[in-house]
């Protein structure tokens, strides 16, 4: 599974779009790309994950380059609530175990 | 719906006692589960992997170990705590390997003095 690199931390303001970018330059062909976030002091929560094409949920956007390099996680109006330790994640989707890396802390201010 | 339950919630031991964290799931059959480790500040480590009854796969060695004496029961334990087994544990369940269908449980916050 390929190594992924997120910056340690990003601020934000509240109501405002945030970008979380993570560089996976290693990745294969077959890793999909996975995020998850952890609120303070509970377990982490699926955002979402894709392969090459860009995805949306109700929970946030997943923008992946061309060259499936980078991705960006991007949340349309950033709450209080959405600040967490957010985790990109690179592992086949078959076969893979979740393995976390350090993440970008978020912090939102209102 | 499917749902996890991981108790208890907060524990405080002291050195050189046992351990035991149980996490179980409701309304699924033969998940995977795993156990977690959170240890001060981030860095989410993997300590053990189960894909069926008994089978239970460590991923760093260490202090614990874990059973699965049923489909959807999950054990963490220790017969003797050491300072370092300090942390926050917790437990995951996913259907499939793909790695979207993890669930995780509430966790444990484990102090040992």
């Amino acid at each position: 599974d390929a190594k992924t690199t997120q910056p340690n931390s990003m601020e934000s303001n509240e109501e405002e779009p945030v970008h979380l970018p993570c560089n996976h330059s290693t990745i294969s062909g077959t890793d999909y790309i996975h995020w998850y976030r952890q609120l303070p002091s509970q377990g982490p929560e699926y955002v979402i994950h894709g392969l090459t094409s860009n995805v949306n949920n109700r929970m946030a956007s997943l923008a992946i380059a061309e060259d499936r390099k980078s991705s960006t996680l991007i949340l349309h109006r950033a709450t209080l609530r959405d600040a967490a330790v957010y985790y990109c994640i690179a592992l086949r989707n078959q076969g893979g175990k979740l393995i976390f890396g350090q993440g970008t802390e978020l912090s939102v201010k209102p | 719906s499917q749902t996890i339950h991981q108790w208890p919630a907060t524990l405080v031991q002291p050195v050189g006692s046992p351990l035991s964290l149980e996490c179980t799931v409701e309304g699924t059959s033969n998940p995977n589960l795993y156990w977690y480790r959170q240890a001060a500040g981030r860095g989410l480590q993997l300590l053990f992997y189960s894909v069926g009854i008994g089978q239970i796969s460590s991923e760093v060695p260490q202090n614990l170990s874990a059973s699965r004496p049923q489909d959807r029961q999950f054990i963490l334990s220790s017969k003797k705590l050491l300072l370092s087994d300090s942390g926050f544990y917790l437990c995951a369940w996913s259907r499939l390997w793909t790695g979207h269908g993890y669930t995780f449980g509430s966790g444990t916050r484990l102090t040992v003095v």
